[in-house]
């Protein structure tokens, strides 16, 4: 079956620092995806990048930067210079090949104080 | 605009009234899912469909049943609705698959009392 375990729960930082959230997955699948959404106090859900189990490659999108460690089922995802407009709900989660339920993490609440 | 959209957003309703939450999305997506959040377990998956008549369990089914007739919509129904399914419920669609990036709706608070 598939996991996906963010640890931290709730993180606070002010604004301007880095902060990293955590994500470390399970499956037995090697074929295999790798999501982080974003749920701001609004309450949506944002998509924000998507990673596939062949593609190790570190990816930056702005203040955004995403680290994919296999060795270590790690898919950690780091803020930089955090701002306000990043409080919000991060999630990760995992899906696997065939019919099966992608499976979320329970979610980290990061709030970046002024 | 491409958009999944929940109806209604806010319920307040009491045990053994059964009601339906109603999703629909214009992107022609394949893959529809139901999904609930509650504090502290996150999201999780109560029913999905890979397409049009093609509808599976995901991890928690008990107490919901769902359809799929046509591709754009997918309703939640809550056959006789228990205070344990009190939550916050989003549906979500992409193009094939769970491996493809959802495209979630802006969600439904249901109260059961």
């Amino acid at each position: 079956a598939q996991k996906v375990t963010q640890a931290q729960t709730e993180i606070s930082v002010v604004e301007k620092e880095d902060v990293t959230l955590d994500c470390v997955y399970e499956t037995r699948d090697t074929t295999y995806y790798l999501f982080w959404y974003k749920q701001p106090p609004s309450g949506e859900l944002v998509f924000l990048i998507r990673r596939n189990s062949f593609d190790e490659q570190n990816e930056i999108s702005g203040r955004y930067s995403w680290n994919f460690q296999k060795s270590t089922s790690s898919f950690n995802f780091t803020i930089t210079a955090s701002q306000v407009v990043d409080s919000a709900v991060y999630f990760c989660a995992l899906s696997v090949s065939g019919n099966t339920p992608l499976v979320f993490g329970k979610g980290t609440r990061l709030s970046v104080i002024a | 605009e491409a958009q999944v959209t929940q109806n209604p957003r806010y319920l307040i309703t009491v045990t053994g009234k059964k009601l339906t939450v109603t999703c629909s999305q214009n992107m022609n997506h394949e893959y529809m899912s139901w999904y609930r959040q509650d504090p502290g377990l996150g999201l999780r998956q109560i029913y999905y469909s890979m397409n049009v008549e093609v509808t599976d369990k995901g991890d928690v089914p008990e107490g919901y049943k769902v359809s799929r007739k046509e591709k754009r919509n997918f309703p939640l129904i809550l056959e006789s609705p228990s205070p344990n399914q009190t939550s916050l419920y989003f549906c979500a669609s992409s193009s094939f698959g769970p491996n493809q990036p959802q495209h979630f709706g802006d969600g439904t608070r249901l109260s059961i009392l």
